[in-house]
């Protein structure tokens, strides 16, 4: 999982495996973002959940969130080499308008 | 679409010396655009919200003396580091929204320094 001053995770999966990525902020917030980066790119936001949904899901995506725990997670079904990235996730914390990010998972899928 | 452009893409610097980086706004009306520091193995450190008609606000450790942002109106914003040293090294990226319910952050693809 991936938080404050933890080293940045790393997993590495073969193709078509499925992979599930855990997140836990420590500041309440209403809205968890996940997002991607690959190398050499800015970050791309995949999915954005929210504390009215426990489950949300785009594409091979699927994120949930826990606000009792203060936890999220994103599964990536059907991984392809195209995914090998750094996910992080990130949260607005209330009654703030800045973002913080979480310290990322690196996945490298292997074709 | 909603996107960012962000240059330069990369610049060496002499210690000392200063770097200029600037985003441009496309698509959407940047009301907020947020500068992160991205070094090796770390994650992103927000240097300094900026919105338009609020006044900047700088996270601890970061300074406008040291860092000074400009964000003239809902399409640009430009980030300098004033005498850059090895600590300086890293990847800034710009991501603005023009969400501030969600905070949603459009990226630029960043500009990495490197410090002589």
């Amino acid at each position: 999982s991936q938080w404050g001053e933890e080293n940045l995770q790393a997993l590495s999966i073969q193709e078509g495996e499925d992979v599930t990525m855990n997140c836990s902020y420590k500041t309440y917030t209403t809205v968890v973002q996940w997002y991607r980066q690959k190398s050499g790119k800015g970050p791309a936001q995949l999915i954005l959940i929210r504390s009215n949904e426990r489950e949300k899901r785009s594409g091979r995506l699927r994120a949930t969130l826990d606000t009792s725990s203060q936890s999220s997670s994103l599964s990536i079904t059907g991984t392809l080499a195209t995914d090998t990235a750094v996910y992080f996730c990130a949260t607005p914390p209330s009654n703030t308008n800045k973002v913080v990010f979480g310290t990322g998972t690196r996945l490298q899928v292997l074709p | 679409g909603a996107l960012v452009y962000q240059y330069p893409r990369r610049t060496i610097c002499k210690s000392g010396t200063s770097m200029r980086m600037e985003c441009q706004a496309v698509g959407f009306q940047a009301t907020s655009v947020a500068w992160y520091r991205q070094s090796p193995q770390k994650t992103f450190e927000l240097i300094a919200l900026s919105t338009v008609n609020s006044a900047i606000k700088y996270e601890q450790n970061f300074t406008q003396e040291k860092f000074p942002i400009s964000h003239p109106n809902l399409s640009f914003s430009s980030m300098t580091v004033l005498n850059a040293y090895l600590e300086d090294r890293g990847l800034y990226l710009c991501g603005a929204t023009g969400d501030a319910n969600t905070g949603q952050l459009y990226f630029g693809e960043g500009s990495k320094l490197t410090v002589l």
